[in-house]
């Protein structure tokens, strides 16, 4: 089946650790995202790529790092410089063309303790 | 700068009854609108989209959403609701070119009651 995966499902890390979240797509896209969400807050950009080795910062991108060498594959990472990375955070793809409607992961929550 | 605004985080309704979920768009081109689906801890998926073809567009399980260019409003519809579709439904918006960004409005959670 083709689609998204986002792992773990659920993650706890402590304050000031780095934690690496994977998003891998099947789909043959060329775009993918990251969003993080809050309750109340709906879906907020944290990083962009729209092609292979190249990626744009988004509305939050403070705290935050992202890597695209490979077509399939956005890993974030959420730094300890990231004040709040307590969040639900998922991970999207796209064909090219702004037409186009993104395809979501079943996400990652991420707990920090 | 485009940006969305669903009126009402909260909406409920019972069962049987009209569905109406409010979004407002502001943009300074054309824009492509979607509805979003998110059912409690999972990802989202796409209801329905207007790409500038019939203003008026039918989605999945039953909803289906009017373009109203002098309204600047997309609101999404469906004449009965089941209890199935409890959810929370997110309006985003996308002004095309080079830029593939969607803008999200902060989301309608939506209850059905027996």
């Amino acid at each position: 089946d083709g689609g998204i995966t986002q792992s773990p499902k659920y993650l706890f890390r402590k304050e000031g650790q780095n934690v690496t979240l994977s998003c891998e797509q099947n789909l043959n896209h060329d775009a993918m995202y990251w969003y993080r969400q809050d309750p109340g807050q709906g879906l907020r950009l944290i990083y962009y790529s729209q092609i292979v080795n190249d990626f744009q910062k988004g509305d939050i991108a403070e705290g935050y790092s992202v890597s695209r060498e490979k077509k399939e594959s956005f890993p974030l990472t959420v730094t300890s410089a990231q004040k709040n990375p307590t969040a639900f955070y998922l991970c999207a793809s796209s064909m090219r063309g702004a037409y186009n409607e993104q395809f979501f992961g079943p996400g990652t929550r991420l707990t920090v303790l | 700068a485009q940006s969305v605004t669903q009126l009402g985080s909260h909406v409920s309704v019972s069962e049987g009854a009209l569905v109406l979920l409010r979004c407002n768009y502001s943009s300074s081109v054309p824009p492509y609108l979607f509805w979003y689906v998110q059912y409690p801890n999972q990802g989202l998926q796409l209801l329905l989209k207007y790409t500038s073809a019939a203003t008026l567009v039918k989605g999945i399980n039953g909803f289906e959403a009017e373009f109203k260019k002098s309204e600047t409003s997309f609101h999404l519809t469906k004449p009965s609701a089941h209890m199935s579709d409890a959810a929370e439904y997110f309006c985003a918006v996308s002004e095309g070119g080079s830029n593939y960004k969607l803008t999200f409005g902060k989301g309608t959670l939506l209850t059905v009651n027996p």
